[in-house]
């Protein structure tokens, strides 16, 4: 149980054009879910967190209007590069937890992103 | 303000032998720990979790880990390590008042040598 879902795996693109990235909770319903880019050989970087059906919470110096979320249901989550740039480029994970308060994240697989 | 310490970038061992991958952090009250394993261009697995009550917790693959409340620290052994095992690992804690974000460590990349 508790598998989640990441949608596309890779995906490389051109430089200006937007990007879609899925994140689903396959057997069970996801309340939260949250986005994280990783660096090369670096930790992961918490970006957002999105609750179902409210706008996602931003963390300091990740731009919002860059990085879209939407937390339409409790299984889907998405995630949009918006006029992508190579500085872009990266690995992007997402996770999700049952209720509010849940202290355990499941992570997807994550999609690698390469802008050109 | 919360913080994982990783102190080992990357720790070579032999099959067979013991491995202890060291974790400290910073965090004002009882925190919530989590050891996670990464495997190469894959998303996290949980391997354990601390949240209360024993302090030695048993996690998946033969993992343990100890917390130790006056050390500051929550870190991860196995007495055997497998070829399998080679990976990137993250110590975590969670934060926040709803205990729901995370911060990660800096990882330790785990060699096996044969």
């Amino acid at each position: 149980g508790a598998v989640v879902s990441q949608h596309p795996s890779r995906v490389i693109c051109k430089s200006g054009t937007s990007v879609k990235i899925e994140c689903r909770s396959l057997d069970f319903q996801a309340t939260t879910m949250f986005w994280y880019r990783q660096f090369p050989k670096q930790s992961l970087m918490l970006m957002a967190t999105s609750n179902e059906g409210s706008k996602a919470t931003y963390e300091q110096g990740v731009e919002k209007d860059k990085f879209l979320i939407n937390h339409a249901s409790l299984t889907l989550s998405t995630l949009t590069v918006t006029s992508a740039h190579p500085e872009d480029s990266s690995f992007y994970i997402c996770s999700a937890s049952v209720g509010t308060g849940s202290h355990i994240q499941y992570f997807g697989a994550g999609t690698r992103l390469s802008v050109l | 303000a919360q913080s994982v310490t990783q102190p080992d970038i990357h720790i070579t061992v032999s099959e067979g032998a013991s491995l202890e991958l060291r974790c400290n952090y910073s965090y004002g009250a009882t925190p919530y720990l989590f050891w996670y394993v990464q495997s190469p261009g894959q998303g996290l697995q949980l391997l354990l979790k601390y949240f209360s009550g024993d302090t030695l917790v048993q996690g998946i693959k033969g993992f343990e880990a100890e917390f130790k409340r006056s050390q500051s620290s929550f870190n991860l052994r196995k007495p055997s390590v497998h070829w399998s095992d080679a990976a990137e690992y993250f110590c975590a804690v969670a934060r926040g008042s709803s205990a729901s974000k995370i911060i990660f460590g800096s990882g330790t990349r785990l060699s096996i040598r044969p």
